[in-house]
């Protein structure tokens, strides 16, 4: 059964003070893996699709990177608004996406 | 681009009443359109894949006859929730793929659904 676990949960950072979320996934045949944020009472934003171990993609602040077995969301010098929920998917061999719980995001001033 | 919209973003009813959300692609065509619950704190669930022009395939639980989804054009699917209870109350959240060469999915801002 594919599964998709993030870690951690929860992540308080202080504005500029860099981190790493993570999302480690069990799937056989990875079609693509994909990171969305999501604000509270809005639908999941598209960020990032990465398809192969050693692809990476950024976008301002952030940072995606794949290995065989787990993907990283680099948040580089973060400003509050980049307070949110990140959730991490991969799809296998079906067209549905598996979600992983999310990782709730809250940077402080 | 790639821009879904959901209508509405808040509904409230009756228990027993039934309910229609609207999701449409702005800007693209989506052969496949996806419907996700959501509860409070918890990430996405899949209720159902629909093709346009073809019966959706529901997960496993999720009743079919409650939860009719009808995918009628490439821009245009509907989720009907038939004779909604309390317990239906949730964030109800459709996605779409804008073709078999995109894995994508693009997500709508969700519908806030409570039943009374």
């Amino acid at each position: 059964e594919d599964q998709v676990t993030q870690s951690p949960e929860a992540l308080r950072l202080q504005e500029g003070e860099s981190s790493s979320l993570n999302c480690s996934y069990t799937v056989s045949g990875l079609r693509g893996l994909f990171w969305y944020r999501q604000d509270p009472g809005k639908g999941p934003e598209f960020l990032f699709t990465l398809y192969s171990a050693g692809e990476e993609k950024e976008k301002e602040r952030l940072k995606a990177t794949l290995t065989k077995k787990e993907s990283f969301l680099h948040i580089t010098a973060p400003k509050p608004e980049d307070s949110a929920t990140y959730l991490c998917a991969v799809q296998a061999g079906s067209e549905k996406l598996v979600f992983g719980k999310g990782t709730k995001l809250t940077v402080n001033p | 681009g790639a821009v879904v919209s959901q209508h509405p973003s808040r509904v409230i009813c009756k228990s027993g009443t039934s309910v229609k959300i609207e999701c449409r692609s702005l800007d693209f065509q989506a052969t496949t359109m996806f419907w996700y619950r959501q509860f409070p704190k918890q990430s996405l669930m899949l209720m159902a894949t629909s093709n346009e022009g073809s019966k959706a395939t529901y997960e496993q639980g999720v009743e079919k006859d409650k939860f009719l989804i009808n995918h009628a054009s490439l821009t245009l699917s509907t989720l009907t929730v038939t004779s909604a209870h309390p317990e239906d109350s949730s964030f109800y959240i459709c996605s779409a793929r804008p073709g078999a060469a995109s894995y994508e999915q693009y997500f709508g801002p969700g519908t806030r659904l409570t039943v009374t």
